[in-house]
């Protein structure tokens, strides 16, 4: 079973228009979860992450996501988008395996957001 | 500011040839990871190592090999090259054991097999 789902591949929105980008988790896995961005021709880098406490994380650049565990969901949100937000974005989840307890992360598919003037 | 380079932004080779892909990480990283990154499946597990001269598989470690001889590279190996091999690799490094700590990525080589 898939680890993490990322429901849309493909995400475009009018500049300054709110945008969600969905993901879900398996309840199987971990609870810590990330959110990466990838610009244009650059590595990804974290956006933001939840490992325990408040539900509500936020990012310094304006995004925000909502741990749901009822849901197993991680969704990704901004409430007015800007050209420079133009990206793909990764939702990833930890996940433990072998005997030893080793630990790596598992991104989605990725979705690509692109902002109309 | 963490910064991982990788040797080549682009690289086209032949079917059967022996492909080395380098990263270096100036930040005396722990742990370095290899993935590899394709339209629709999102980034994918090659191998990692926690330490000198240690290597771990990941989802898909066929078809490649690792070589991590100093702290601060971490080299992908493609031993005989074939067409389902052309994408994107990342490389990436962590400071400490453990996925919860933040990965830093490079800008990635974008390999063509022909």
């Amino acid at each position: 079973a898939q680890s993490v789902t990322q429901l849309d591949s493909q995400v475009p929105v009018f500049e300054e228009a709110p945008v969600e980008l969905r993901c879900n988790y398996s309840s199987s896995v971990s609870v810590y979860l990330f959110w990466y961005v990838q610009y244009p021709n650059q590595g990804l880098q974290l956006l933001l992450k939840y490992l325990s406490g408040s539900t509500l994380v936020e990012s310094i650049n304006g995004f925000e996501a909502e741990f749901n565990k009822s849901q197993t969901s991680f969704h990704l949100r901004k409430p007015s988008v800007h050209i420079s937000d133009t990206a793909e974005y990764f939702c990833a989840v930890i996940v433990t395996f072998g005997v030893q307890g080793a630990q790596k992360l598992v991104f989605g598919q990725g979705t690509r957001l692109t902002i109309n003037p | 500011d963490v910064k991982v380079t990788q040797s080549s932004r682009y690289l086209v080779k032949r079917t059967g040839e022996k492909v080395f892909l380098e990263c270096v990480q100036d930040m005396d990283h722990e742990n370095m990871f290899w993935y590899r990154q394709d339209p629709g499946l999102g980034l994918r597990l090659i191998y990692f190592s926690y330490d000198v001269k240690m290597k771990e598989k990941g989802d898909i470690p066929e078809g490649y090999s690792v070589s991590r001889e100093k702290k601060e590279r971490f080299s992908l190996i493609l031993e005989s090259a074939s067409t389902n091999q052309t994408s994107m690799y990342l490389c990436a490094s962590s400071l400490f054991p453990g996925a919860i700590y933040e990965q830093y990525f490079g800008p990635g080589t974008r390999l063509t097999v022909t």
